[in-house]
């Protein structure tokens, strides 16, 4: 979805570098989340904002982190990178005001830790 | 916490054929939905979804189905064609108001030309 972009879209690094994923979206969603895909595990919440102001954790939040710089731009941070964080990565946001949340995906960003 | 369980993780159908992917989840106060279609080399995209209150949608060739007593949910697509080849993942909102997502393993559709 063009409304939702991500950067880089792939990104090889070793390991102990930092890395910083970023989100930005032109939808005007206050909600944001970041997600990871690995094979077999489906799409796992690492971090979601709902609010400029607000953070909380995810399933996965452990080796990561996330700063919510504006409502259109939320970016997650591995500070050392490790090669089990290799995976894909989603962004994804949702509208505050609707009662039932659908979520609209990025295109993703494919990062490898060697 | 809620967990959501889909099967089967793939599934080959001719073209025409109907297909069915199915998940169960455990938090019976979940009150949303949704499932996603994910193209290769693209983000998921809700196809459809369905609230607690309602045991059926369809929407042309997909349908999706809730039973909430069983707590499991089921994707329909009939008539299928190439183009529905893909991952699809279900989902559920674990209580309401939270607006978070967990996700079930997702099934890899293949549509046999």
């Amino acid at each position: 979805d063009a409304d939702v972009t991500q950067t880089p879209r792939n990104r090889i690094t070793k390991t102990g570098k930092r890395i910083m994923l970023e989100c930005s979206q032109t939808k005007g969603h206050d909600r944001m989340y970041w997600y990871r895909q690995d094979p077999g595990l489906g799409l796992r919440l690492i971090y979601y904002s709902f609010d400029v102001k607000d953070i909380n954790k995810g399933e996965i939040s452990d080796g990561y982190s996330v700063s919510r710089q504006a409502q259109a731009k939320f970016s997650l941070s591995l500070e050392s990178a490790i090669p089990n964080q290799t995976a894909l990565y989603f962004c994804a946001t949702g509208h505050g005001g609707a009662t039932y949340n659908e979520q609209f995906f990025g295109p993703g960003t494919r990062l490898t830790v060697l | 916490g809620e967990n959501v369980e889909q099967h089967p993780s793939t599934l080959s159908v001719q073209e025409g054929d109907s297909a069915v992917i199915k998940c169960t989840y455990s938090d019976s106060a979940s009150n949303y939905f949704p499932w996603y279609k994910q193209e290769l080399g693209k983000g998921p995209q809700l196809i459809i979804d369905i609230r607690s209150n309602v045991g059926e949608k369809k929407d042309q060739r997909i349908a999706v189905t809730l039973n909430k007593t069983a707590k499991h949910f089921s994707l329909h697509i009939t008539e299928t064609q190439p183009e529905d080849s893909a991952v699809y993942f279900c989902a559920a909102t674990p209580t309401s108001g939270t607006y978070k997502y967990i996700f079930g393993t997702g099934t890899r559709l293949k549509v046999l030309a």
